[in-house]
């Protein structure tokens, strides 16, 4: 069974940081492209970046509000995905979500809840 | 970047009711498209994948077409567990802004 487990999520202050992990299992980690999305409250699925698989460069692209702020890594050998988030602020507020997509289908956590308040 | 224009914003519709949502995309992405349900508190549901593949246990009410920038999203005869906010994704990249099914 394909299992996306995120963690990490908090209250962190405006401009502050916080770094979310998502445990994959069941695929083969290595050959999924990876992506996190948000969602903040009462507003619509975000697409926040993706990192590309070895083979295909492993290089990460990102959405323009985080483009600078976020960095999105993996660790292959231990079936993880990272973002960390830097510089944060209140509209940054969201639920967010790891995907994978390792062989045509896409798979999605559950969630964690990031609020940036003072 | 590829953006992603779903159609329309918000939907009514009544119980079997035949309904569709598009969803087009500034340049092609061949058939890299998924449809997603969701409801209020909850998470995504993948419904559709690779623009036309069903996913496991989905009513085969719900299908998808197109390939190219042009995709749709059918509900053959809306029921009662459908009235949700519907996605379009390119894979790995921008989702559309999302398509409320409202009750009539």
């Amino acid at each position: 069974e394909v299992q996306l487990v995120e963690s990490g999520g908090g209250l962190v202050r405006p401009g502050g940081s916080l770094r979310l992990s998502c445990a994959a299992s069941g695929f083969t980690f290595r050959n999924a492209w990876m992506s996190w999305v948000r969602q903040a409250p009462g507003k619509g699925l975000e697409w926040v970046g993706r990192i590309k698989i070895k083979t295909d460069g492993g290089t990460a692209d990102y959405a323009a509000p985080v483009k600078g702020r976020f960095t999105i890594s993996r660790d292959d050998s231990k079936n993880m995905l990272y973002l960390q988030m830097n510089s944060l602020k209140t509209e940054d507020t969201a639920v967010y979500y790891c995907t994978g997509v390792p062989v045509g289908i896409v798979y999605w956590g559950q969630g964690t809840l990031v609020i940036v308040s003072s | 970047d590829i953006q992603m224009t779903q159609s329309p914003s918000t939907l009514s519709a009544s119980v079997g009711d035949r309904v569709t949502i598009t969803c087009r995309a500034s340049q092609s992405i061949s058939t890299w498209l998924a449809w997603y349900q969701q409801k209020p508190g909850k998470a995504p549901k993948l419904l559709i994948y690779k623009a036309s593949s069903l996913e496991n246990g989905v009513p085969s009410r719900f299908s998808g077409s197109g390939s190219g920038t042009e995709f749709t999203l059918t509900i053959s005869s809306l029921q009662p567990d459908d009235f949700a906010t519907y996605y379009c994704q390119q894979y790995n990249s921008y989702f559309g802004g999302g398509t409320k099914v409202e009750i009539k």
